[in-house]
């Protein structure tokens, strides 16, 4: 079971380059999800899906773009890095309850993380 | 905007005590609170997630509260080790759905 994996593990760029974060999961989860991680700033949500085809803003999208073309994957694109992108990034997937809302029965699952900085 | 809360930001204890971590958000119309395991350089491990109509649950020698009323969810550590050392975050799922706003964490140390 590798549940959910991202890579690469680390990255460092330069201003202005762009690059994708991979992200697949094999749980066959609905929905899935971008998280930044900054000091004193706690986990904020980037972008999210809830299917295939499927996207939404979280709480700071602007300068990320991302796609679900599949159940299992979901990239995350910096079109031009700025050093205010410098982080730490998560993907996150869960299964997806019938209604509104993630499903009560089923926690969140990350990857391990990808650290990113921007010079 | 839903604000999540945790106190204290850190937290240091000898091996063997009995620990409360506290989570405090100012919606209570949630669908859920989980709270999560965050080791050095790791990524998030779930450890208890409570539904709204819930009031605790428990795993091992853990056991979380909700208290939805108040704003209140409480993560109890029984006879805590030192393998227990990590940074504990909550999360509270609003009732608009797709969305887990954070709290900043607790740096728990358990000291040997």
């Amino acid at each position: 079971n590798a549940g959910v994996t991202q890579t690469p593990k680390f990255q460092v760029l330069k201003t202005g380059q762009s690059m994708t974060l991979q992200c697949a999961q094999d749980m066959n989860h609905e929905y899935m999800s971008w998280y930044r991680q900054d000091p004193g700033m706690g986990l904020r949500l980037i972008h999210y899906s809830v299917g295939a085809g499927i996207t939404d803003q979280g709480e700071v999208p602007n300068g990320y773009n991302v796609s679900r073309s599949t159940t299992e994957d979901f990239p995350l694109r910096l079109l031009s890095a700025a050093p205010s992108q410098t982080s730490v990034y998560f993907c996150a997937s869960s299964y997806r309850g019938p209604g509104q809302g993630l499903s009560y029965n089923s926690p969140l699952h990350f990857g391990n993380g990808t650290r990113l900085t921007v010079t | 905007k839903q604000e999540v809360t945790q106190i204290p930001a850190a937290l240091s204890v000898p091996e063997g005590e009995n620990l409360v971590l506290n989570c405090s958000f100012t919606d209570s119309a949630i669908y859920n609170l989980q709270w999560f395991r965050q080791d050095p350089g790791k990524g998030l491990t779930s450890l208890l997630l409570i539904q709204s109509s819930q009031r605790e649950q428990t795993s091992g020698r853990l056991n979380a509260s909700l208290d939805k009323s108040s704003g209140r969810s409480t993560l109890y550590i029984a006879a805590s080790q030192p393998g227990d050392s990590a940074t504990y975050l909550c999360a509270v799922e609003g009732n608009a759905g797709n969305m887990l706003t954070f709290g900043g964490g607790t740096r728990l140390m358990v000291k040997p």
